[in-house]
């Protein structure tokens, strides 16, 4: 998995609550992204950082929420809104703006509302 | 817009027999192409990637990738299948300046 580190392993949650996963990197990339995984459905693009201080909404942003305050962090908040958030959540990183960089993931986060 | 397809859900292969993996792609321009293994409750790891070059592509683990322009298709094999193979894989095309889209996986099982 890399230089890349997620925590928790698993989370729960009750309904109505906010939740935040973190995900930090020490391999100095640019970039980091945030995908959601369900059976069947493969990696969903959530948000995408490129630089620091800015951020950009994926495939499926609704009822997520990022903040990129330092190059090495990029934590996801899953917010009430999300209404459905029970998943696997993987963090990714890529080096530059380079179109071969391949993207290194983290260990991934199991949510699970209850 | 970029995309690729995973047509098998599930493949399931002896041990010591060749596998493949397919996968097909759908982009405007130039495809970057990308296979993904994942093990049960982890990360993705990087296999290999086609940019540019030789049609054949040679990744880590002994996995080997052919780029097809005609059909479209960046099948994954490997001449002689390991137990320790078997997990999910996904096929990934760059999507954007700096995405990627991945397809739904393939579960493969390698059956000693």
């Amino acid at each position: 998995d890399g230089g890349i580190t997620q925590s928790p392993k698993y989370l729960f949650r009750k309904e109505g609550q906010n939740v935040t996963l973190s995900c930090e990197q020490n391999l100095n990339h640019d970039a980091m992204y945030w995908y959601r995984q369900d059976p069947g459905q493969g990696l969903r693009l959530i948000y995408y950082s490129q630089i620091v201080n800015d951020f950009q909404k994926g495939d499926i942003a609704e009822g997520y929420s990022v903040s990129r305050e330092k190059k090495e962090s990029f934590p996801l908040t899953v917010t009430s809104a999300q209404k459905n958030p029970t998943a696997f959540y993987l963090c990714a990183s890529k080096a530059g703006e380079l179109y071969n960089d391949e993207q290194f993931f983290g260990p991934g986060t199991r949510l699970t509302v209850l | 817009a970029q995309s690729v397809a995973q047509p098998e859900d599930q493949v399931n292969v002896a041990e010591g027999n060749p596998l493949t993996v397919k996968c097909t792609y759908s982009v405007s321009g130039n495809p970057y192409l990308f296979w993904y293994v994942q093990y049960p409750n982890r990360g993705l790891q990087f296999l290999l990637k086609y940019i540019t070059g030789d049609n054949l592509v040679k990744g880590s683990y002994g996995f080997e990738a052919e780029f097809n322009k005609s059909q479209t298709s960046f099948h994954l094999k490997k001449p002689s299948a390991l137990v320790s193979d078997s997990a999910l894989y996904f096929c990934a095309v760059k999507a954007g300046a700096n995405n990627l889209f991945f397809g739904t996986g393939t579960r493969l099982t390698v059956i000693p």
